[in-house]
């Protein structure tokens, strides 16, 4: 699996928008990226993943560059909950097994200002 | 929808006493079940995994074992606790051919 890189920490204001950028220069053809954030003392949470298209759920967009080399995710408008530390993974697709492991890097710790 | 639950939320434990956790999945069939263990300040490290009713698959050797013994139920089992199995243990379910792992809430377990 691609190495990701992530910035450390990031702030945000309340009600703004956070944008949390994602390095993956190394990735393959096959491979999606995912975005995950765990919330202190809580299991990681699933946000959205993309392939090359960019994607939007509830929760968050994801924007893919052209050259797939690096992403933004983004949250429309930031709350208190969602200060939590958001992590980026590239991933090929798989059918069940060790191959599906994830690897979490040490992701970026976004707080959110009131 | 799917759901996915652990329990105990929180387990402290003397050196050398026995452990049992249990995850439980909600509203899907056959999925694909996963135990990852959290070391505090590092990520991710995958335990065992299943794909389906009694077949397990040990990604670290240690003193730690897992069992299925329903299709949506995975047990993470010890005989005699150490000190190193400390840490927050998180199941995770997955299934489809893209596989999008969900975890449930965690075990916070501290081992004295």
């Amino acid at each position: 699996d691609a190495k990701t890189t992530q910035p450390p920490s990031m702030d945000c204001a309340e009600g703004r928008a956070a944008n949390l950028p994602c390095n993956h220069s190394t990735i393959s053809g096959n491979e999606y990226v995912y975005w995950y954030r765990q919330i202190h003392s809580q299991g990681p949470q699933y946000i959205i993943h993309g392939l090359k298209n960019n994607e939007t759920n509830e929760m968050a967009s994801l924007i893919i560059t052209e050259d797939r080399k690096s992403s933004t995710l983004i949250l429309p408008h930031a709350t208190l909950r969602d200060t939590a530390v958001y992590y980026c993974i590239v991933r090929a697709p798989g059918y069940g097994g060790a191959t599906n492991k994830l690897i979490f890097g040490t992701g970026t710790l976004l707080a959110v200002q009131p | 929808s799917q759901t996915i639950h652990q329990w105990p939320a929180t387990l402290v434990q003397p050196v050398g006493s026995p452990l049992s956790l249990e995850c439980t999945v909600e509203g899907t069939s056959n999925p694909n079940l996963y135990w990852y263990r959290q070391a505090a300040g590092r990520g991710l490290q995958l335990l065992f995994y299943s794909v389906g009713i009694g077949q397990i698959s040990s990604e670290v050797p240690q003193n730690l074992s897992a069992s299925r013994p329903q299709d949506r139920q995975f047990i993470l089992s010890s005989k005699k606790l150490l000190l190193s199995d400390s840490g927050f243990y998180l199941c995770a379910w997955g299934s489809g051919g893209q596989e999008t792992q969900y975890f449930g809430p965690g075990t916070r377990l501290l081992v004295l």
